[in-house]
């Protein structure tokens, strides 16, 4: 069955330090993955995709994530991170070329002390 | 425009009661997605509809829990004897109909608590 793994459960920052946050997951064909992001108090919002193509991608707010296949990983990344990021991630994965279910990871929580 | 909507946000019911949460998607998406979250764990999914029809109920837990989307657009999640393991916030996402893979969007969630 897939899965995908969250390698940080809570993550403590200053403001203006780097952010990496690790995925991995398990799926042998192709895959779609995202990363959601949830603010305190609101509802998950997409932060970025990855279909095909360039496998750097990047996403609002000055996010990015990049697809190692032979790691079967999409480690999200940030230069420098703002107490407005404050919140919680979500790794997710869908099956490629189908509008199915995604199989989301448990989330890292990033809190960052202004 | 609007957003995916949710209701009730918040639900407290006792257990072996019935509860409907109700899910209304952006207007113009075909695709309907159930899923839910427990405390500490991402979202798990349930059930996805493409219209009318669920294309894919395999996340449905059991026979207590069954969702409807008779007109292709709204959707109500029913849970028929609920259980204290019920307890947790359930999602609803949708999606355009396209050739390809489309991102999901979420609405707000329905806290259920079933005391």
């Amino acid at each position: 069955a897939q899965s995908v793994s969250q390698h940080n459960h809570h993550v403590i920052l200053s403001e203006a330090a780097s952010l990496e946050l690790g995925c991995n997951y398990s799926y042998g064909g192709t895959v779609n993955l995202f990363w959601y992001v949830q603010y305190p108090g609101q509802h998950l919002q997409l932060l970025l995709k990855y279909f095909s193509g360039d496998p750097l991608v990047k996403g609002i707010k000055g996010f990015e994530a990049e697809f190692i296949k032979s790691k079967f990983s999409f480690n999200l990344r940030k230069p420098s991170v703002q107490w407005s990021d404050t919140a919680e991630y979500f790794c997710a994965v869908g099956r490629g070329g189908s509008q199915g279910n995604l199989i989301f990871g448990k989330g890292t929580k990033l809190s960052v002390k202004p | 425009g609007a957003g995916v909507s949710q209701t009730p946000s918040n639900k407290v019911t006792e257990k072996g009661k019935y509860v409907e949460l109700r899910c209304d998607p952006i207007s113009g998406h075909t695709a309907l997605y159930w899923y839910r979250q427990s405390l500490g764990q991402g979202p798990e999914f349930l059930i996805y509809f493409q219209g009318t029809g669920a294309a894919d109920d395999s996340g449905l837990p059991n026979d207590r829990f069954f969702a409807v989307r008779p007109e292709g657009s709204v959707s109500t999640l029913k849970i028929q004897r609920t259980e204290r393991g019920d307890s947790a916030v359930y999602l609803c996402a949708s999606s355009r109909l396209a050739g390809g893979p489309l991102e999901q969007y979420f609405g707000p969630g329905t806290r259920l608590t079933v005391t």
